[in-house]
Protein backbone atom coordinates (compact mmCIF):
# COMPACT_ATOMS: atom_id res chain seq x y z
CA UNK A 1 0.00 0.00 0.00
CA UNK A 2 1.08 3.49 -1.01
CA UNK A 3 2.20 5.54 2.59
CA UNK A 4 3.40 8.83 2.89
CA UNK A 5 5.87 10.01 5.69
CA UNK A 6 5.85 13.26 7.36
CA UNK A 7 8.99 12.99 9.85
CA UNK A 8 8.87 16.64 11.24
CA UNK A 9 5.95 16.67 13.43
CA UNK A 10 6.99 20.41 14.32
CA UNK A 11 9.03 23.26 12.50
CA UNK A 12 9.71 26.70 13.40
CA UNK A 13 11.55 29.30 11.58
CA UNK A 14 11.99 33.07 11.63
CA UNK A 15 10.39 35.24 9.38
CA UNK A 16 12.38 35.85 5.82
CA UNK A 17 14.11 33.18 6.57
CA UNK A 18 14.12 29.76 4.90
CA UNK A 19 12.57 26.55 5.50
CA UNK A 20 12.21 22.64 4.11
CA UNK A 21 9.69 20.31 4.83
CA UNK A 22 10.14 17.09 4.77
CA UNK A 23 8.23 14.00 2.77
CA UNK A 24 8.87 10.44 1.92
CA UNK A 25 6.78 8.08 -0.17
CA UNK A 26 6.30 4.54 -0.82
CA UNK A 27 4.99 3.58 -3.98
CA UNK A 28 5.42 1.05 -6.81
CA UNK A 29 4.04 2.95 -9.58
CA UNK A 30 5.91 5.09 -12.09
CA UNK A 31 3.43 7.79 -12.98
CA UNK A 32 1.59 9.39 -9.97
CA UNK A 33 1.13 12.97 -8.51
CA UNK A 34 2.38 14.71 -4.77
CA UNK A 35 1.01 17.12 -3.25
CA UNK A 36 1.45 19.81 -0.38
CA UNK A 37 -1.41 21.05 0.83
CA UNK A 38 -1.63 24.04 3.93
CA UNK A 39 -3.92 23.95 6.58
CA UNK A 40 -3.66 27.55 8.50
CA UNK A 41 -5.81 27.15 11.60
CA UNK A 42 -9.21 28.44 9.65
CA UNK A 43 -9.19 24.66 8.66
CA UNK A 44 -9.23 25.12 4.81
CA UNK A 45 -7.08 22.98 3.43
CA UNK A 46 -5.35 24.89 0.37
CA UNK A 47 -3.46 23.27 -2.40
CA UNK A 48 0.11 24.80 -2.29
CA UNK A 49 2.14 23.03 -5.45
CA UNK A 50 1.77 19.56 -7.15
CA UNK A 51 4.05 17.87 -9.21
CA UNK A 52 4.09 15.13 -11.68
CA UNK A 53 6.09 12.46 -11.34
CA UNK A 54 6.88 12.39 -14.73
CA UNK A 55 8.05 15.47 -15.13
CA UNK A 56 12.45 16.00 -13.81
CA UNK A 57 11.68 19.73 -13.32
CA UNK A 58 10.78 20.55 -9.64
CA UNK A 59 8.02 22.62 -9.35
CA UNK A 60 7.76 25.93 -8.07
CA UNK A 61 4.98 28.60 -7.26
CA UNK A 62 6.00 32.10 -6.21
CA UNK A 63 8.23 31.82 -2.57
CA UNK A 64 7.30 27.87 -2.60
CA UNK A 65 9.35 25.11 -4.26
CA UNK A 66 9.83 21.33 -4.27
CA UNK A 67 12.70 19.52 -4.06
CA UNK A 68 11.67 16.01 -6.05
CA UNK A 69 14.11 12.85 -5.96
CA UNK A 70 12.16 10.33 -7.34
CA UNK A 71 14.82 7.58 -7.29
CA UNK A 72 14.74 8.36 -3.13
CA UNK A 73 11.11 8.77 -3.40
CA UNK A 74 11.32 12.20 -1.35
CA UNK A 75 9.26 15.31 -1.96
CA UNK A 76 10.40 18.10 0.17
CA UNK A 77 8.82 21.32 0.23
CA UNK A 78 11.29 24.88 0.46
CA UNK A 79 9.44 28.44 1.45
CA UNK A 80 11.40 30.97 0.83
CA UNK A 81 11.19 34.46 2.60
CA UNK A 82 8.99 32.84 5.36
CA UNK A 83 6.10 35.57 6.08
CA UNK A 84 3.50 35.11 9.18
CA UNK A 85 0.91 33.77 6.89
CA UNK A 86 2.61 30.42 6.17
CA UNK A 87 2.08 29.49 9.54
CA UNK A 88 0.24 26.29 9.34
CA UNK A 89 -0.19 22.52 8.96
CA UNK A 90 1.31 21.12 5.96
CA UNK A 91 0.18 18.16 4.49
CA UNK A 92 2.53 15.95 1.77
CA UNK A 93 0.14 13.66 -0.50
CA UNK A 94 0.06 11.33 -2.97
CA UNK A 95 -2.68 11.07 -5.82
CA UNK A 96 -3.12 6.93 -6.36
CA UNK A 97 -3.50 5.65 -10.09
CA UNK A 98 -7.18 4.92 -10.37
CA UNK A 99 -9.23 5.88 -7.30
CA UNK A 100 -7.60 9.52 -8.06
CA UNK A 101 -8.00 9.54 -4.10
CA UNK A 102 -5.20 11.46 -2.43
CA UNK A 103 -2.89 9.45 0.45
CA UNK A 104 -1.90 11.91 3.27
CA UNK A 105 1.23 12.17 5.52
CA UNK A 106 0.51 12.57 9.12
CA UNK A 107 1.28 17.03 8.57
CA UNK A 108 4.12 18.97 9.99
CA UNK A 109 3.27 21.99 11.92
CA UNK A 110 5.01 25.35 10.91
CA UNK A 111 5.46 28.12 12.89
CA UNK A 112 6.61 31.25 11.91
CA UNK A 113 8.45 33.26 14.32
CA UNK A 114 8.80 37.35 14.31
CA UNK B 1 -12.69 30.57 -1.11
CA UNK B 2 -12.22 26.84 -3.30
CA UNK B 3 -15.99 27.28 -3.96
CA UNK B 4 -17.03 24.09 -2.10
CA UNK B 5 -19.63 24.77 0.36
CA UNK B 6 -20.11 22.32 3.11
CA UNK B 7 -22.88 22.38 5.90
CA UNK B 8 -23.09 22.47 8.51
CA UNK B 9 -19.62 23.89 10.11
CA UNK B 10 -20.16 22.35 13.56
CA UNK B 11 -22.47 19.51 14.94
CA UNK B 12 -22.28 18.65 18.15
CA UNK B 13 -24.38 15.45 18.87
CA UNK B 14 -24.88 12.57 21.02
CA UNK B 15 -23.77 8.70 20.68
CA UNK B 16 -25.96 6.79 18.84
CA UNK B 17 -27.25 9.35 17.22
CA UNK B 18 -27.26 9.96 12.76
CA UNK B 19 -26.02 13.27 11.12
CA UNK B 20 -26.22 13.95 7.65
CA UNK B 21 -23.68 16.46 6.01
CA UNK B 22 -23.51 18.44 2.93
CA UNK B 23 -21.63 19.54 0.47
CA UNK B 24 -21.92 21.65 -2.83
CA UNK B 25 -19.59 21.38 -5.26
CA UNK B 26 -17.35 23.60 -6.93
CA UNK B 27 -19.48 25.18 -10.13
CA UNK B 28 -19.01 22.61 -12.72
CA UNK B 29 -17.07 19.82 -10.56
CA UNK B 30 -19.03 16.22 -11.27
CA UNK B 31 -16.80 14.21 -9.06
CA UNK B 32 -16.96 14.67 -5.00
CA UNK B 33 -14.79 13.08 -2.57
CA UNK B 34 -14.98 12.83 1.10
CA UNK B 35 -12.41 12.62 3.65
CA UNK B 36 -12.02 12.13 7.31
CA UNK B 37 -9.51 14.24 9.53
CA UNK B 38 -9.24 13.00 13.08
CA UNK B 39 -6.21 13.52 15.81
CA UNK B 40 -5.89 9.56 15.45
CA UNK B 41 -5.88 8.65 11.76
CA UNK B 42 -4.81 11.93 10.13
CA UNK B 43 -6.48 12.68 6.88
CA UNK B 44 -7.85 9.37 5.33
CA UNK B 45 -10.06 9.18 2.66
CA UNK B 46 -13.58 7.79 2.68
CA UNK B 47 -15.34 7.72 -0.89
CA UNK B 48 -16.02 9.37 -3.81
CA UNK B 49 -18.60 10.08 -6.36
CA UNK B 50 -18.67 10.94 -10.37
CA UNK B 51 -21.59 12.51 -12.02
CA UNK B 52 -23.99 10.83 -9.74
CA UNK B 53 -21.90 7.28 -9.31
CA UNK B 54 -19.67 5.67 -6.48
CA UNK B 55 -16.51 5.81 -8.11
CA UNK B 56 -14.20 4.42 -5.21
CA UNK B 57 -14.22 3.40 -1.67
CA UNK B 58 -11.73 4.25 1.21
CA UNK B 59 -11.89 3.39 5.07
CA UNK B 60 -15.84 3.84 5.10
CA UNK B 61 -17.46 2.48 8.24
CA UNK B 62 -20.44 0.28 6.92
CA UNK B 63 -22.24 2.65 9.57
CA UNK B 64 -21.46 5.65 7.02
CA UNK B 65 -23.06 5.99 3.83
CA UNK B 66 -23.07 8.89 1.13
CA UNK B 67 -24.67 9.51 -2.40
CA UNK B 68 -24.38 12.33 -4.61
CA UNK B 69 -28.11 13.87 -6.30
CA UNK B 70 -28.91 15.01 -9.65
CA UNK B 71 -27.61 18.06 -8.60
CA UNK B 72 -24.55 17.29 -8.05
CA UNK B 73 -24.76 17.88 -4.59
CA UNK B 74 -23.26 15.12 -2.03
CA UNK B 75 -24.39 13.82 1.31
CA UNK B 76 -22.68 11.84 4.07
CA UNK B 77 -24.73 10.31 6.45
CA UNK B 78 -22.99 8.87 9.71
CA UNK B 79 -25.27 7.04 11.98
CA UNK B 80 -24.95 4.93 15.37
CA UNK B 81 -22.36 7.29 16.33
CA UNK B 82 -19.75 6.46 18.78
CA UNK B 83 -17.13 8.91 20.52
CA UNK B 84 -14.63 8.11 17.98
CA UNK B 85 -16.38 9.44 15.09
CA UNK B 86 -15.89 12.87 16.44
CA UNK B 87 -13.65 14.75 13.57
CA UNK B 88 -13.29 17.04 10.67
CA UNK B 89 -14.96 16.00 7.56
CA UNK B 90 -13.81 17.50 4.45
CA UNK B 91 -15.41 17.54 1.29
CA UNK B 92 -13.27 17.83 -2.28
CA UNK B 93 -14.64 18.85 -5.70
CA UNK B 94 -13.12 18.14 -9.02
CA UNK B 95 -14.26 18.53 -12.26
CA UNK B 96 -13.50 14.44 -13.11
CA UNK B 97 -11.79 11.56 -11.74
CA UNK B 98 -8.43 12.58 -13.97
CA UNK B 99 -5.68 12.85 -11.85
CA UNK B 100 -5.30 15.56 -14.07
CA UNK B 101 -7.73 17.49 -12.21
CA UNK B 102 -6.90 19.21 -8.95
CA UNK B 103 -9.41 18.23 -5.97
CA UNK B 104 -10.31 21.62 -3.61
CA UNK B 105 -11.82 20.97 -0.60
CA UNK B 106 -14.62 22.82 1.35
CA UNK B 107 -13.73 24.47 5.42
CA UNK B 108 -15.04 20.98 6.74
CA UNK B 109 -17.76 20.45 8.99
CA UNK B 110 -16.51 19.76 12.82
CA UNK B 111 -18.72 16.94 14.63
CA UNK B 112 -18.45 16.52 17.94
CA UNK B 113 -19.94 13.20 19.44
CA UNK B 114 -20.32 13.50 23.04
Amino acid sequence: AQTVTQSQPEMSVQEAETVTLSCTYDTSESDYYLFWYKQPPSRQMILVIRQEAYKQQNATENRFSVNFQKAAKSFSLKISDSQLGDAAMYFCAYQIQGAQKLVFGQGTRLTINP
Amino acid sequence: DSGVTQTPKHLITATGQRVTLRCSPRSGDLSVYWYQQSLDQGLQFLIQYYNGEERAKGNILERFSAQQFPDLHSELNLSSLELGDSALYFCASSVSPSREDIQYFGAGTRLSVL
